[in-house]
């Protein structure tokens, strides 16, 4: 079972490269999220759609970009990487309004130099 | 203020004892509540709600207290694999909103 898959794994970008991470479901979810997590900081969301065709701005979007062209591909972009934006990048799902299971892929470790 | 906080610990536990530790939430108004679990480099997964009679998941008990804003997580006979951290997610008000404590590391040792 798939469920959400995030490419790259991980990646060493140098400052002022763009870079768009992936993020692909096939578990037919309305709701996408992608967060960042950083050590003692928790996860925090950069943007989240509700559905195909809409994005919406989580705590932390600035530097950030996404897209939701269909339901299955949730990619976010990073205009303009910043050593700032170092972090472990979590796309995930939900499938139910009203519940707190996300569905989350295994990360994509970004390193800016 | 974060509005989610955990001790951050770690709470190291011989195997078969029983560990317990909270999660403060600021938003009155918060709405449901969960635990996550998080191993190592991994992505979170559910671990439980919590519900506000409280509940119980096997070795596991979950526990709100509204009045003074914390869930609790209560793992009794611990196991090796349960060592991880442990995540508190708060839902605010509004969908969409889910807020994660930055985790407790909880080392369960033989």
């Amino acid at each position: 079972t798939a469920g959400i898959t995030q490419a790259p794994t991980s990646q060493i970008l140098a400052a002022g490269r763009s870079m768009t991470l992936r993020c692909t479901q096939d578990m037919r979810h309305n709701a996408m999220y992608w967060y960042r997590q950083d050590l003692g900081l928790g996860l925090r969301l950069i943007h989240y759609s509700n559905t195909a065709g809409t994005t919406g701005k989580g705590e932390v979007p600035d530097g950030y970009s996404v897209s939701r062209a269909n339901t299955d591909d949730f990619p976010l972009t990073l205009a303009s990487a910043v050593p700032s934006q170092t972090s472990v990048y979590f796309c995930a799902s939900s499938g139910a309004e009203n519940t707190g299971e996300l569905f989350f892929g295994e990360g994509s470790r970004l390193t800016v130099l | 203020r974060k509005e989610v906080e955990q001790d951050p610990g770690p709470f190291n536990v011989p195997e078969g004892a029983t560990v317990a530790f909270n999660c403060t939430y600021s938003n009155s108004a918060s709405q449901s509540f969960f635990w996550y679990r998080q191993d190592c480099r991994k992505e979170p997964k559910l671990l439980m709600s919590v519900y506000s009679s409280g509940n119980e998941d096997g070795r596991f008990t979950a526990q709100l207290n509204r009045a003074s804003q914390y869930i609790s997580l209560l793992i009794r006979d611990s196991k090796l694999s349960d060592s991880a951290t442990y995540l508190c997610v708060v839902r605010g008000p509004s969908w969409g909103k889910l807020q994660f404590g930055a985790g407790t590391q909880v080392v369960v040792t033989p």
